[in-house]
C-alpha cells in the first residue's frame, strides 16, 4: 500500500523559514515524480511545486518561486520542501501528492498525504 | 496561473445524477488531456477521481465519470448517494510544467 507522511508544519513569524518533509513507502520512490499541493484554510486547491524522479528537474507556481525550494532524497524515499519568506498568504494545509510518471508533465496526484498545517502569524 | 472555473455548489436528490463543470483555458484545460478530478470530505485529504479527462482508477464507483470539449471539462455523478457530499476539485496540467486546480464545487445530497 502506497503510503504518504507529512511532517514539519507548524506556527512560524512572517519572514521564517519551514522545512516540511514528507516519508513515502509502498512504491519505488525514485520511479515517480512528487508534488506539493496546499490548501489554505476554508479555500481551494493549489499545486506548490513538483519534482521529477531523478530530483533533476523542479517545478513552482509563480507565487513562491525564489522563496521556496523543492527536493528529495531517493536514498531516504523523503521528499521535502525548504520554505523561507514566509508570508501571511502561505498558511495552509501542505500535502504531499505522488504524481503517476517519472516526469512532471502531464500527471495526476494519487495518493496524497494526509497534510502539515503551516501557519505564518505574529 | 489563474485557477479554473468551477460552479461554487451543486445538489440534488438521492438517485439524480448531477454535472460539475470546470472551464479553464487553451494554455489548460483546452490544451492538454490531461484533467483530473478529486474528492475531498471534511477533514481528510483529496481522493483521485477521475484522470485523464474520463478514466476510472481502480476501486471508484462507475457512477462517476468525467468529459472534455474544448476548454471546459466536466465531472457527472450518476445515482447521487449521501456518501457523495463532499468538495470537488478539477485540475489540469498547464504549459510551463505547471498544474491548476479549480475553484472547488460543494455537492450536496438534499
Amino acid at each position: 500500500e502506497v503510503q504518504l507522511s507529512e511532517s514539519g508544519g507548524g506556527l512560524v513569524q512572517p519572514g521564517g523559514s519551514l522545512r516540511l518533509s514528507c516519508v513515502a513507502s509502498g512504491f519505488t520512490f525514485n520511479r515517480y515524480a512528487m508534488s506539493w499541493v496546499r490548501q489554505a484554510p476554508g479555500k481551494g486547491l493549489e499545486w506548490v511545486s513538483g519534482i521529477s524522479g531523478s530530483g533533476g528537474n523542479t517545478y513552482y507556481v509563480d507565487s513562491v518561486k525564489g522563496r521556496f525550494t523543492i527536493s528529495r532524497d531517493n536514498s531516504n524515499n523523503t521528499l521535502f520542501l525548504q520554505m523561507n519568506s514566509l508570508t501571511a498568504e502561505d498558511t495552509a494545509v501542505y500535502y504531499c501528492a505522488k504524481n503517476t510518471m517519472i516526469v512532471v508533465k502531464g500527471n495526476w496526484f494519487d495518493p496524497w498525504g494526509q497534510g502539515t498545517l503551516v501557519t505564518v502569524s505574529s | 496561473q489563474s485557477a479554473l472555473t468551477q460552479p461554487a455548489s451543486v445538489s440534488g436528490s438521492p438517485g439524480q445524477s448531477i454535472t460539475i463543470s470546470c472551464t479553464g483555458t487553451s494554455s489548460d484545460v483546452g490544451g492538454y488531456n490531461y484533467v483530473s478530478w478529486y474528492q475531498q470530505h471534511p477533514g481528510k485529504a483529496p481522493k483521485l477521481m477521475i484522470y485523464g479527462v474520463s478514466n476510472r482508477p481502480s476501486g471508484v464507483s462507475d457512477r462517476f465519470s468525467g468529459s472534455k470539449s474544448g476548454n471546459t471539462a466536466s465531472l457527472t455523478i450518476s445515482g447521487l448517494q449521501a456518501e457523495d457530499e463532499a468538495d470537488y476539485f478539477c485540475s489540469s496540467y498547464a504549459s510551463g510544467n505547471t498544474y491548476v486546480f479549480g475553484t472547488g464545487t460543494k455537492v450536496t445530497v438534499l
